[in-house]
């Protein structure tokens, strides 16, 4: 079982629509949890973090956790083309974990 | 723009030689962590530093190697290459040794290629 699964996509939404992305997790003492966001051929960009059960919302981002699930998941609303990239989750319990990322395309 | 820089952008090496990678952390964070990045996967973990000297390490062979100086800058060496060294390698700059699970910030990366 890999540390941390994410579907590996591509995941394509039509441009205004809600994209859902989804996460899980092995080690039931991770602390921290965190969204990245990749455009091709650049680095991870820090999009959100989370660090207790529950929704945290930053603009059209909300992130949702739930440890006793050990499943995070980021969804993005009134998704725009510019939201095309791959979305890596990343968990912390001392080394950062990441999942392999899912693909997401926003069609205009 | 995080802050964080590495050098250089892209670098092509040949089998069996040594690279050297450099990355200037974010003004205040005192952590660098360094990551792998094969094509089509997530950063693998390699090793942190936390105030000069190393804090954890991923599942890395000992030719990977790593400095942080008092600056907080940091290097990552690594020694005899292999085709399979190929890969994005990412700097990332947090506040904080690793067990205190903060948020960390990636420079661009360095692009490898061994032939």
């Amino acid at each position: 079982q890999k540390e941390v699964e994410q579907n590996s996509g591509p995941l394509s939404v039509p441009e205004g629509a809600i994209a859902s992305l989804n996460c899980t997790y092995s080690d039931r003492g991770s602390q921290s949890f965190f969204w990245y966001r990749q455009y091709s051929g650049k680095s991870p960009e820090l999009i959100m973090s989370i660090y207790s059960n529950g929704d945290k919302e930053d603009g059209r981002f909300t992130a949702q956790l739930n440890k006793a699930s050990q499943y995070v998941s980021l969804l993005i609303r009134d998704s725009q083309p510019s939201d095309s990239a791959t979305y890596l989750c990343a968990v912390n319990n001392n080394d950062m974990r990441f999942g392999a990322g899912t693909r997401l395309t926003v069609k205009p | 723009e995080t802050g964080v820089t590495q050098s250089p952008t892209h670098l092509i090496k040949t089998r069996g030689q040594q690279v050297t990678l450099r990355c200037s952390s974010q003004s205040g964070h005192n952590t660098v962590s360094w990551y792998q990045q094969a094509l089509g996967q997530g950063p693998q973990f390699i090793f942190q530093y936390y105030r000069e000297e190393e804090n954890g390490r991923g599942n890395f062979p000992p030719r990977f190697s790593g400095l942080q100086f008092p600056n907080y800058s940091s290097e990552l060496n690594v020694n005899a290459l292999e085709l399979d060294d190929s890969a994005l390698y990412l700097c990332a700059s947090s506040l904080g040794a690793r067990d205190m699970n903060t948020e960390a910030f990636f420079g661009q990366g360095t692009r490898l290629t061994v032939v």
